[in-house]
């Protein structure tokens, strides 16, 4: 079993949809959550990062850790087109040391015109 | 340009033959990653670099694999006698030295596409 598990989509919604990513998880010594977001043939860019539990907004997106659960989600509010890639979502422990993060396997989304 | 830069972009390879990728990080990151994003896969940890020093190479998958940095910037990840199976995305990140009061954050080259022939 995977540390991390996330859908693998493709999800394909309507321009102005509101987008729900989500990602579970196994170890609960991870602390930090993150969620990158990757266009074709690019690297991945940071979108959001939240310490433990909590909401965190910042524009059109909405980070959710739920760490009883083990379950984390991305909220994007009127999604556009140009929002169209594979969102990773990536997890690290508070006292390792390194910028180890286990990543998910990605949910590529598609926003139609 | 001011990002990670990584170079080829594309390799093509013959199994069995050694290649090299190279990371250039940007400048003044001291830390420096290498993960490898296999079809459909997240990314896999590879290694981890803080100056010239690898605290932390778990992630290498065999011991084809080994990576250095020299001068605490450029850094090449060698693939020994490579298999199909090393057919992947090879993406290197940098970062500032890590803190345990913030998250550091990362920032991705494009990455090398891999092929084994």
């Amino acid at each position: 079993q995977k540390e991390v598990e996330q859908d693998p989509g493709p999800l394909s919604v309507p321009e102005g949809a509101i987008v729900s990513l989500n990602c579970t998880y196994s170890n609960s010594a991870f602390q930090y959550f993150m969620w990158y977001r990757q266009y074709s043939r690019k690297g991945p860019e940071l979108l959001m990062y939240t310490y433990s539990s909590g909401n965190k907004e910042d524009g059109r997106f909405t980070a959710q850790v739920d760490k009883s659960s083990k379950y984390i989600s991305l909220f994007i509010r009127d999604s556009q087109p140009s929002d169209s890639a594979t969102y990773l979502c990536a997890m690290k422990k508070t006292l390792d040391s390194s910028y180890k993060l286990i990543f998910g396997s990605g949910t590529r989304l598609l926003v139609r015109p | 340009g001011a990002g990670v830069s990584q170079s080829p972009s594309n390799k093509v390879t013959e199994k069995g033959k050694d290649v090299e990728l190279r990371c250039d990080p940007i400048s003044g990151h001291t830390a420096l990653y290498w993960y490898r994003q296999s079809l459909g896969q997240g990314l896999e940890f590879l290694i981890y670099f803080q100056g010239n020093s690898a605290p932390d190479k778990s992630g290498l998958p065999s011991d084809r694999f080994s990576a250095e940095r020299t001068g605490g910037s450029v850094s090449t990840l060698t693939i020994q006698r490579t298999q199909q199976e090393d057919s992947a995305v090879y993406l290197c990140a940098s970062s500032l030295p890590f803190s345990l009061d913030r998250v550091t954050e990362a920032f991705f080259g494009q990455g090398t596409r891999l092929t084994v022939v």
